[in-house]
């Protein structure tokens, strides 16, 4: 498999629950990224890892947690998330912190 | 505030015929900019970008022109496809922050036969 790939594509959980989102690059970049896109709104940045390090968090409330245990994995882990939160959860990685992001094709998020 | 502004959702252009994606930015640090396609239910792929210090970047059938007195951009493709039918969004970045990039909303592009 080849690019950035995301599981799941499609996401429904409820405000109590807890799940994770992944995100993997066969692309051998060292910076990856989330970001959100809410319906009619701009892609928001929410994280940015350069070499498994958190360089960048967006004001991201805490019920977001990111994880990189390495430069080819990237986790968010979901947990007690709004109604608000539905979007569609976008990976993206990049060689170095760089403009050349490669994105991923993102997963679904509804909250009920 | 939105920091990079695509005020058109959407745009309808006959095959053959040029379209023409704008785009406008209020802040005067920005320094690199980006358009990107995205076609349903798959991510944003890059497709060309420019730097504050040229007015125009040619790729193809893509062109991108920024005036930066103006802060605008826009993107023309010329000719149109049905291929080219798809989402574009305008991403801008700041002088030493190239791991930020702000994204406009996007415009979405239907090239009719």
């Amino acid at each position: 498999e080849t690019g950035v790939t995301q599981t799941p594509r499609h996401l429904v959980m409820g405000m109590t629950n807890k799940k994770s989102l992944k995100c993997e690059q066969h692309l051998g970049h060292n910076a990856m990224y989330w970001y959100k896109q809410s319906a009619k709104k701009p892609l928001e940045l929410m994280f940015v890892y350069n070499f498994k390090e958190q360089t960048e968090n967006n004001s991201v409330p805490s019920r977001f947690s990111p994880e990189c245990p390495n430069s080819s994995h990237l986790f968010l882990h979901l947990h007690t998330l709004q109604p608000e939160d539905s979007a569609l959860y976008l990976c993206a990685s990049s060689q170095d912190t760089s403009y050349g992001y490669t994105f991923g094709s993102g997963t679904r998020l509804t909250v009920v | 505030d939105q920091q990079v502004k695509q005020n058109s959702p959407s745009l309808s252009v006959q095959e053959g015929r040029i379209s023409i994606l704008n785009c406008d930015y209020t802040n005067s640090m920005f320094d690199y900019f980006l358009w990107y396609k995205k076609y349903p239910a798959e991510g944003p792929t890059f497709l060309i970008s420019i730097s504050s210090i040229k007015d125009k970047n040619e790729d193809g059938r893509f062109t991108v022109f920024l005036n930066k007195s103006a802060k605008h951009l826009s993107l023309h493709i010329v000719p149109s496809q049905p291929g080219d039918s798809a989402v574009y969004f305008c991403a801008a970045s700041a002088i030493g922050t190239a791991s930020k990039l702000t994204f406009g909303t996007g415009t979405r592009l239907q090239v009719t036969l």
